[in-house]
């Protein structure tokens, strides 16, 4: 079964300090990964995916993760952070190209 | 490219009424969509599958009486809540795979409020 620990409810961050929301995954298959942003009271923004190839993934926003297959890791950074990216993070799972779990959600707030 | 429009974005119902959200694919055909529950706070919890042209597949737990899905084209599923309590009160997203670019686009939410 696949499943998807996001290990922070909550992170405090002030603006332009760096920032790591993290994410381990347990699947016993091969794994497609993702990362979506959700502000309030709205859908599921993709802000990256990892599908195959290189494990550093950039995505929009100046957000990048890295897919790390021995700690079946994929945490989503970013070196220095706004206001504007105060929302909930979620991160997903999918294999076999077939439906995608979800996170508990990582709550990011920046702090002026 | 690739918009999933999901409709309403809000809607408040009395007790014992069926309320229906629509999910759309604009620009791309999507055989496969998902149906997801979010209560607040929480994570998104998928309900259901749901496949172009066939029975949807349902989650455990979840009543497929009483959330009826129908895909009746490649581009338009359709999720009712039927006989609505308040307890079904929360908020509903939709997402839609499309094929070979293998993507899934949500949309952007149905909040339903039963009074």
């Amino acid at each position: 079964a696949q499943s998807v620990t996001q290990l922070d409810s909550q992170v405090p961050v002030f603006e332009e300090a760096p920032v790591e929301l993290r994410c381990n995954y347990s699947s016993s298959v091969s794994v497609y990964l993702f990362w979506y942003v959700q502000y309030p009271n709205q859908g599921l923004q993709l802000l990256l995916k990892y599908l195959s190839g290189s494990t550093l993934v950039k995505g929009i926003n100046g957000f990048e993760a890295e897919f790390n297959k021995s700690q079946t890791s994929f945490h989503l950074r970013k070196p220095s952070v706004h206001i504007s990216d105060t929302a909930e993070y979620f991160c997903a799972v999918s294999y076999n190209n077939n439906d995608m779990r979800f996170g508990a959600g990582t709550r990011l707030t920046v702090k002026p | 490219g690739a918009v999933v429009s999901q409709h309403p974005s809000w809607v408040i119902c009395k007790s014992g009424t069926s309320v229906k959200i629509e999910c759309r694919s604009l620009d791309f055909q999507a055989t496969t969509m998902f149906w997801y529950r979010q209560f607040p706070k929480q994570s998104l919890m998928l309900m259901a599958t749901s496949n172009e042209g066939s029975k949807a597949t349902y989650e455990q737990g979840v009543e497929k009486d009483k959330f009826l899905i129908n895909h009746a084209s490649l581009t338009l599923s359709t999720l009712t809540v039927t006989s609505a309590h308040p307890e079904d009160s929360s908020f509903y997203i939709c997402s839609a795979r499309r094929d070979g670019n293998y993507g899934y686009t949500f949309g952007s939410g149905t909040r339903l409020t039963v009074v």
